[in-house]
């Protein structure tokens, strides 16, 4: 069965600092992958997807960059962080083209707190 | 473009009461139509799909029927317990691009007291 993991679940980084998240995916080949956040009062929001090795579409311009190294693993990041970057950061995937009907398979999240 | 608009919360609901949260869309052609659920603390989850016009997404006593009139998708519980208190997403996907993520709503934080 498909499993996705995803670490740190909390994490504490002072402002400026750099930032790396990690998430990866057992089970499964080929998948699109996606990077949310959701902040207090905002609902999810969509930050970078992949459909393919080195593949990133960026839907909102910010702090934050994305990295697809593997099939399997997506990486988010951050060279200095701001305290607007807080919030909690989900992971997901879904099959490929032609499924459209495919649904999200999300990980548990990380809670980053900027401070 | 396409967009989900999801009714604001919070809703709080004592519990064995009926339950709607209401969800209108926006879309271009003939998109699924998906509700998934947040437990606190935990990443999110699918709760029900539907697919084309008419059907009817079940699962957990949770019901949703795609409405292409109203282009509605309201979620229903007939009773709901303590267990059901979670933030529930409103989301749709483009049957036209296989590869675009899906839309998402704002979340609607449901409460249910004993």
């Amino acid at each position: 069965s498909q499993t996705i993991h995803q670490w740190p679940a909390t994490l504490v980084q002072p402002v400026g600092s750099p930032l790396s998240l990690e998430c990866t995916v057992e089970g499964t080949s080929n998948p699109n992958l996606y990077w949310y956040r959701q902040a207090a009062g905002r609902g999810l929001q969509l930050l970078f997807y992949s459909v393919g090795i080195g593949q990133i579409s960026s839907e909102v311009p910010q702090n934050l960059s994305a990295s697809r190294p593997q099939d399997r693993q997506f990486i988010l990041s951050s060279k200095k962080l701001l305290l607007s970057d807080s919030g909690f950061y989900l992971c997901a995937w879904s099959g490929r083209t032609g499924a459209p009907d495919s649904p999200l398979h999300f990980g548990n999240g990380t809670r980053l707190t900027v401070t | 473009g396409n967009s989900v608009t999801q009714m604001e919360g919070p809703v709080t609901l004592s519990e064995e009461a009926f339950l709607t949260i209401n969800c209108t869309y926006t879309a271009t052609g003939y998109p699924s139509l998906f509700w998934y659920v947040q437990y606190p603390g935990e990443g999110l989850q699918l709760l029900l799909k539907a697919t084309k016009a008419d059907d009817k997404g079940s699962n957990k006593g949770f019901e949703a029927t795609y409405r292409k009139e109203t282009t509605s998708f309201h979620l229903e519980k007939g009773s709901v317990q303590v267990s059901d208190s979670a933030v529930y997403f409103c989301a749709l996907s483009d049957k036209g691009s296989g590869n675009t993520p899906l839309v998402f709503g704002k979340g609607t934080r449901l409460s249910v007291i004993a």
